[in-house]
């Protein structure tokens, strides 16, 4: 049971233009939310967070939105940029615990 | 600042031989966690440790033995390698605070198991 989903295997943007990746997940015990990015060959790393407790958190190109009733968050990248091209995980934080629930990615190609 | 090392990078061994991933983190960091990436998914949680000498299961456990005797430390068993553990392993530190959760994750070992 997939209790982190992201349902876009893959998405193309232009140069410059706003990059919106999706997520959903199932389960309310979860306490934070995290995007994180991932080169091939290299280990995830962590763009931005947000807790439950918020619906939006900005660090400078990247906003993150958190929709507590359809149970969904989103990663916004604008304007984006070559060096963007990459995997997306969304992942997601067990109340009380460190553990990590991982949705299954999602490959982010930046066109010129 | 290493933040987290693994070693080796790479690794290929055969059904049934034995071996251990390391994890090392210098961030004074008191969670540390293993996950595995299979190809089309995303991250699982192998084992995760609260502390020194505290450790759990996670999601996919089976065939993976781990201990935490000192905080930096977070060293990950395969007893008997099979080819279903064929894997990129990644470990991770994390450091909750008020308001924020930081999770560190290393560069990865690949194994493959023939």
């Amino acid at each position: 049971d997939q209790q982190v989903k992201q349902n876009s295997p893959s998405l193309s943007v232009q140069e410059g233009r706003i990059s919106i990746l999706n997520c959903d997940y199932t389960n309310s015990m979860f306490d934070y939310f995290l995007w994180y990015k991932k080169y091939p060959a290299e280990g995830p790393t962590f763009l931005i967070s947000i807790s439950s407790i918020k619906d939006k958190n900005e660090d400078g190109r990247f906003t993150v939105f958190l929709n507590k009733s359809a149970k969904h968050l989103s990663l916004h990248i604008v304007p984006s940029q070559p060096g963007d091209s990459a995997v997306y995980f969304c992942a997601a934080n067990i109340q009380g615990a460190q553990k990590l629930v991982f949705g299954q990615g999602t490959r982010l190609t930046i066109n010129p | 600042n290493a933040g987290v090392t693994q070693t080796p990078k790479f690794q290929v061994l055969k059904t049934g031989q034995s071996m251990t991933l390391q994890c090392a983190q210098d961030m004074n960091h008191e969670y540390m966690s293993w996950y595995r990436q299979d190809p089309g998914m995303g991250l699982r949680l192998i084992h995760y440790s609260v502390g020194a000498g505290i450790t759990d299961q996670g999601e996919v456990p089976n065939g993976y033995n781990v201990s935490r005797s000192t905080t930096e430390d977070f060293p990950l068993r395969l007893l008997s390698a099979a080819p279903s553990q064929t894997s990129v392993y990644f470990c991770a530190s994390s450091l909750a605070g008020t308001g924020t959760l930081s999770y560190t994750f290393g560069s990865g070992t690949r194994l493959t198991v023939v």
